[in-house]
């Protein structure tokens, strides 16, 4: 049973420059959110999207961009960089219809280093 | 005020000791309670949840909540130099599975053999 995979592990980018990450659900799960998790500090929410749409969203500019696709997996795109965007950027995976019986199962992270 | 405030430590205990852990939390509306685990250069792993206030055990860990006190728990009995790694607890107030969960900034353990 493959849990969340994320891609790539690493990424070094330059401020200004665009980033996608990319994320493959838990099999069996249908909504996909994004964490930031800077060092030495509990992930922060991005946002959720559950049927292809955006279904919430944290405190983070429009810069701050997603898509799910049919088959359940996600993209995170980030216009832009700025040296704060470096972070452990985190995928999570929850079945919606199970409501409050389905935790988040995370993936293991893209670090982004923006230089 | 931070919604979810935790001691970041670094918290250092011996082999065999119990180890408790805290959260405090401004907003009220919170009713799922969870605690994760994460060890360096991994994702979270989720260790506990709770609906609402009360205890629950698995194993060697026990989570409690506190909702008039707006204070969750996590002890760990029997703790061994495996659980060493950064305890995150998370809550959410949505009404449907976890979305948008609110995490602490975590304690960071080590259990010394």
């Amino acid at each position: 049973d493959a849990g969340v995979t994320q891609s790539p592990t690493h990424l070094i980018k330059t401020r200004g420059q665009q980033v996608t990450l990319r994320c493959s659900p838990k099999s069996g799960h249908d909504t996909v959110s994004w964490y930031q998790q800077a060092l030495g500090q509990g992930p922060q929410f991005i946002f959720q999207y559950y049927e292809e749409e955006e279904r919430q969203r944290g405190n983070f500019p429009d810069r701050f961009s997603g898509h799910q696709f049919p088959n359940y997996s996600s993209e995170l795109n980030v216009n832009a960089l700025l040296l704060g965007d470096s972070a452990l950027y985190l995928c999570a995976s929850s079945l919606k219809a199970a409501q409050g019986n389905s935790p988040l199962h995370f993936g293991n992270g893209t670090r982004l280093t923006v230089t | 005020q931070k919604e979810v405030e935790q001691d970041p430590g670094p918290l250092s205990v011996p082999e065999g000791a119990i180890v408790s852990l805290n959260c405090t939390y401004s907003n009220s509306a919170f009713q799922y309670f969870m605690w994760y685990r994460q060890y360096s250069r991994k994702g979270p792993e989720l260790l506990m949840y709770t609906y609402s206030s009360g205890n629950k055990e698995d194993g060697r860990f026990t989570a409690q909540v506190d909702k008039s006190s707006k204070y969750i728990s996590l002890f760990i009995r029997d703790s061994q130099p495996s659980d060493s790694a950064t305890y995150l607890c998370a809550m959410s107030d949505q009404g449907t599975s976890y979305d948008k969960v609110i995490f602490g900034p975590g304690t960071s353990l080590s259990v010394i053999p």
